[in-house]
């Protein structure tokens, strides 16, 4: 039982190329979630999904995209690349009942 | 949206004494409370969590306090060790709007030896 898992770990992309992070949890979750950490700033909500299908925007959305095609897997895109998506970015799940949230380790990218 | 302040940004405190982070919300409809730990370059991982039926929670030397009338929780970390030395959030939830948690800024917590 793995959890959440993220891929890749570390990344280092190009101003405007894009990239897809992968998050991919074994738990049956039917809630998931991406989140971006700045540097000595909390977890901001990006992009949340509550089942296959279903996806919605959190508190900064823009520039990203998000699809959920499996209960497993909640991949996020970035399209053109800008310096101000450097940042770490969190996955996390949870089930049906409520929290507490499960995370991943996390992908930090870094746009230059 | 939720609006959460986390305080103090950086605790400094002797091993062996007592630290308290303090954190305020805005949404009258969170009722899910929980603390993240976060040591560097990981993943923030739940030391505590509070629901809104209920005033305390402890585990051995973390507590956690939610005064729910003046909107406001904290963590409370007895006899403090080296090893609780991190960056420690704290969260809200609502389930209304946005799904997902709120977080403030984050604590530093310096053990000094």
């Amino acid at each position: 039982n793995a959890g959440v898992t993220q891929t890749p770990k570390f990344r280092i992309l190009k101003i405007g190329q894009s990239m897809t992070l992968q998050c991919t949890q074994d738990m049956n979750h039917n809630y998931m979630y991406w989140y971006r950490q700045d540097p000595g700033m909390g977890l901001k909500l990006i992009y949340y999904s509550v089942g296959a299908g279903i996806t919605d925007k959190g508190e900064v959305p823009n520039g990203y995209n998000v699809s959920r095609s499996t209960t497993e897997d909640f991949p996020l895109r970035l399209e053109l690349a800008a310096p101000s998506q450097t940042s770490v970015y969190f996955c996390a799940s949870r089930g049906i009942m409520g929290p507490p949230q499960h995370f991943g380790d996390g992908t930090r990218l870094s746009i230059l | 949206g939720e609006n959460v302040e986390q305080h103090p940004s950086t605790l400094s405190v002797q091993e062996g004494d007592s630290a308290v982070i303090k954190c305020t919300y805005s949404d009258s409809a969170s009722n899910y409370f929980p603390w993240y730990k976060q040591e560097l370059g990981k993943r923030p991982q739940l030391i505590i969590d509070i629901r809104s039926n209920v005033g305390e929670k402890k585990d051995q030397r973390i507590a956690v306090t939610l005064n729910k009338t003046a909107k406001h929780f904290s963590l409370h970390i007895t006899e403090t060790q080296p090893e609780d030395s991190a960056v420690y959030f704290c969260a809200t939830y609502s389930g209304g709007g946005a799904d997902g948690l709120t977080f403030g800024k984050g604590t530093h917590l310096i053990i000094q030896p």
